[in-house]
């Protein structure tokens, strides 16, 4: 079946460390988003790629960083920089860069900060 | 600038009374519109959406959704809630800046099922 995994599910980071957190979809969607959720505050946009090699910032781009080599992965690196990045972290993709047929969710992977 | 409210940060209904989750937008052209649900450590499922034509659509799982551009709102409703339902709920607006697209959610509402 096709659909987006996200690994690890669960990761725990120790202070000052940088961690990447993967996202592989094979549904052959050419954008692809990540957002990061904390209770209360619903979800929200950290990056996004519409196109392989190209990436634009989302609200909270602070302390993250993405590549997208590849149409299938867009993987998220949590650097050192981003002062509370214990989240709920969700990866989502889009048939094309309209919003006409919405996202497809990960199951996402939930950072602690050790 | 795009945004959209959910009034409600948690509601608690009965099982097999009817459910209304509020949601407001604010975006200046006619909008796309979604509900998704979300289980515990689980990512987003699309309930419904609506972009044109009839405001009263159907989605999975027995709910419906109308939207009322007087009032700015799509609000999500089911005639009978189950014990399975309990869940976070978003509302989403699809938005659009300079030819960039892509969607804003709410904060969401959660809602608990009591038997």
């Amino acid at each position: 079946d096709g659909g987006i995994t996200q690994s690890p599910k669960y990761l725990f980071r120790k202070e000052g460390q940088n961690v990447t957190l993967s996202c592989e979809q094979n549904l052959n969607h050419d954008a692809m988003y990540w957002y990061r959720q904390d209770p209360g505050q619903g979800l929200r946009l950290i990056y996004y790629s519409q196109i392989v090699n190209d990436f634009q910032k989302g609200d909270i781009a602070e302390g993250y960083s993405v590549s997208r080599e590849k149409k299938e992965s867009f993987p998220l690196t949590v650097t050192s920089a981003q002062k509370n990045p214990t989240a709920f972290y969700l990866c989502a993709s889009s048939i094309d860069t309209t919003v006409n047929y919405g996202y497809t969710f990960g199951s996402g992977t939930r950072l602690t900060v050790v | 600038a795009q945004s959209v409210t959910q009034p409600d940060i948690h509601i608690t209904v009965s099982e097999g009374a009817s459910l209304e989750l509020r949601c407001n937008y604010s975006y200046g052209a006619t909008p796309y519109l979604f509900w998704y649900v979300q289980s515990p450590g689980q990512g987003l499922q699309l309930l419904l959406k609506y972009f044109s034509g009839d405001t009263l659509v159907q989605g999975i799982k027995g709910f419906e959704a109308e939207f009322k551009r007087s009032q700015s709102s799509f609000n999500l409703r089911k005639p009978s809630v189950h014990w399975s339902d309990a869940a976070e709920y978003f509302c989403a607006v699809g938005t659009s800046n300079f030819g960039n697209e892509k969607l804003t959610f709410g904060t969401g509402t959660r809602l608990t099922i009591i038997p």
